[in-house]
């Protein structure tokens, strides 16, 4: 299986850039085409799908948030942060099967 | 608009079978593939199987002998049923879609809560 590494814990300030990385254990594109995906989860919430193949915004996501990287390592850009954005960020790949990261809880300094 | 709703019992006693329903409307089940997710309580998520447009199934590795994924095309819905319960599975279970990009989850059910517990 591939196995998605993300940081539990990032501390932001309200308008400041977050980075969120994601490393996974074999690369996952097919072709060019990076097979990585973004969530964001509030608490008693479901997931939501913020951005899909790396770096494509998903319908009616703002473009604060933003997705780069390609083969093993993936990042999801928020910036500048907001109140709202405050969550949990899961990455998910669809390469082999589907897993997803333990998931990177974003919090206010 | 895209709607997927789960239901089935918030309980269930160890060692017994899990049963959810997934109801679906703003799409066809024809057209579109049905995931299912789980959550553990305070914890990440977890693809547990696929219903695909054409009725096809896959299952994760770790959960296919306990698990089975079926559909009533008729009704819009998409079932789970996995044996064996133990107190681990308790958590909540999402039915997902697979949107127009393949194999991107892109609308999401409010989850349903299952407690595994004698």
């Amino acid at each position: 299986d591939i196995v998605l590494t993300q940081s539990p814990v990032l501390a932001v300030s309200l308008g400041q850039r977050a980075t969120i990385s994601c490393r996974a254990s074999q690369s996952v594109s097919i072709s060019s085409i990076n097979l990585m995906h973004w969530y964001q989860q509030k608490p008693g919430q479901q997931p939501k799908l913020l951005i899909y193949r790396a770096s494509n915004l998903a319908s009616g996501i703002p473009a604060r948030f933003s997705g780069s990287g390609s083969g093993t390592d993936f990042t999801l850009t928020i910036d500048p942060v907001q109140a709202d954005d405050i969550a949990a960020y899961y990455c998910q790949q669809s390469r082999e099967s589907h897993t997803f990261g333990a998931g990177t809880k974003l919090e206010l300094k | 608009q895209v709607q997927l709703t789960e239901s089935g019992p918030g309980l269930v006693h160890p060692s017994e079978t899990l049963s959810l329903t997934c109801t679906v409307s703003g799409f066809s089940l024809t057209g579109y593939s049905v995931y299912w997710v789980r959550q553990p309580s305070g914890k990440g998520l977890e693809w547990m199987g696929r219903m695909r447009y054409n009725g096809d199934t896959s299952y994760n590795s770790a959960l296919k002998s306990r698990l089975s994924i079926s559909r009533d095309t008729s009704k819009n819905q998409v079932f789970l049923k996995m044996n064996s319960l133990q107190t681990d599975d308790t958590g909540t279970y999402y039915c997902t879609r697979e949107g127009p990009q393949w194999r991107v989850m892109d609308a999401w059910g409010q989850g349903a809560s299952v407690t595994v517990s004698s």
